[in-house]
Formats: C-alpha cells, sequence, structure tokens
C-alpha cells in the first residue's frame, strides 16, 4: 500500500540554524499539507500546497518557514532561522485529486537547542 | 472558525471491555469528521471518516463512530478493545473550500489493561 514517507525521523539542530524537512507524498497525490505537533499540544495546520503554490497557510507560518516542491516526488518544509518553540513533531499528509482524506507520514521530531 | 474537543485526555480500560472516546466539534455547517490512531513512533492512520449520508460509519480495526447533529459529536466506539488498541486517538473536522486543511482534537490516550 503506498504510503508517505518522511526524513529524517528525527532531526537535533541548534538555535538560529535552517533546517529543511522532507517528505515524500504517494505518488498521484496533488495536494500536500505540512502540520505540527508540540509536545503534550494538538496536531496544528502549517500549510496546504496545490498547483506549486500555496493554497493555505495557518498564523504560524510565518516569514521564517517555506515550502517547496522541487521535483516531481519530494515536497519539503523549511525553517530558515530556527528557534526553541519550533521543538515539535512535523507532519506531512497529501491527499488525491477529487478525495476528501488526507494520508500522513510518521514525522520528523524536530529538537531545537 | 472551527474547533474540535476531546474532553478525555486519558482514558483506561480492560482488554475486552466496550470503548467510547468523545469528540465534539464546532462548525457552521456539517463538516467532514474523522478519526486518526497514532501509535508510539507511527504517523497518523485514518480509523474513519464522515462525510454525509448514514451517520453511523464502520472504520477499520472494528472501529465505529455516530455523527450526531443535535449534539455536535462524533464519538468513536470498539465494543471490545484489543491490547493492540492502545494509542492515542484524533478526532479531527475538516471542510471543502481553500486547502481543505484539517483541525484536530487534543486527543486521548487509551490504555489497556490486561
Amino acid at each position: 500500500e503506498p504510503e508517505v514517507t518522511q526524513t529524517p525521523s528525527h532531526q537535533v539542530t541548534q538555535m538560529g540554524q535552517e533546517v529543511i524537512l522532507r517528505c515524500v507524498p504517494i505518488s498521484n497525490h496533488l495536494y500536500f499539507y505540512w502540520y505540527r505537533q508540540i509536545l503534550g499540544q494538538k496536531v496544528e495546520f502549517l500549510v496546504s500546497f496545490y498547483n506549486n503554490e500555496i493554497s493555505e497557510k495557518s498564523e504560524i507560518f510565518d516569514d521564517q518557514f517555506s515550502v517547496e516542491r522541487p521535483d516531481g516526488s519530494n515536497f519539503t518544509l523549511k525553517i530558515r532561522s530556527t528557534k526553541l518553540e519550533d521543538s515539535a513533531m512535523y507532519f506531512c499528509a497529501s491527499r488525491a485529486q477529487q478525495a476528501d482524506t488526507q494520508y500522513f507520514g510518521p514525522g520528523t521530531r524536530l529538537t531545537v537547542l | 472558525a472551527q474547533s474540535v474537543t476531546q474532553p478525555d485526555i486519558h482514558i483506561t480500560v480492560s482488554e475486552g471491555a466496550s470503548l467510547e472516546l468523545r469528540c465534539n466539534y464546532s462548525y457552521g455547517a456539517t463538516p467532514y469528521l474523522f478519526w486518526y490512531v497514532q501509535s508510539p513512533g507511527q504517523g497518523l492512520q485514518l480509523l474513519l471518516k464522515y462525510f454525509s449520508g448514514d451517520t453511523l460509519v464502520q472504520g477499520i480495526k472494528g472501529f465505529e463512530a455516530e455523527f450526531k447533529r443535535s449534539q455536535s459529536s462524533f464519538n468513536l466506539r470498539k465494543p471490545s478493545v484489543h491490547w493492540s488498541d492502545a494509542a492515542e486517538y484524533f478526532c479531527a473536522v475538516g471542510f471543502t473550500g481553500g486547502g481543505n486543511k484539517l483541525t484536530f482534537g487534543t486527543g486521548t490516550q487509551l490504555k489497556v489493561e490486561l
């Protein structure tokens, strides 16, 4: 069964450093998402992406964040200058055209020191 | 803005007992409703979903959920819990339009006693 994959599973970085979280969505899906879950809190929507542009973003997704689909398979989330409060589990999800269900990857745990 | 409430942070049940996890939502129209499960170190796996039609929906692993419009609820049930059901369960609401983002509840951690 096709699945969403994410790398790395765990990333440790120093405050102020740039990080790139990678996702490979399900191959025929056209809608892509990033969510995050701070430890002990709810899963929160960050951004949705379709047709090579952001379709919606939350207030969390400020200028420090960016997303990109650099090739036909990867979908990345970049945090330009990490802060301590960016420490969280980041989930990628994808959805097919004309479908309502998002399929989630296993997540990347980001730890900012 | 839509919101989702899962009033139970932790629930402990004995193996073989029945289970009901509560979910209430706040939204102006009928949303799309989902239950996801997250096992340790795993991603979010879809258990079941409701879009329209029959208000009792069946999902994987023997789970079912009932949409009650009058109570703005979408509670998850299982008649007999297995030890492998121990996990965190998230209720989520979505709607068409825009990016179709999901809004999640805070989750319910299920512990199963043998």
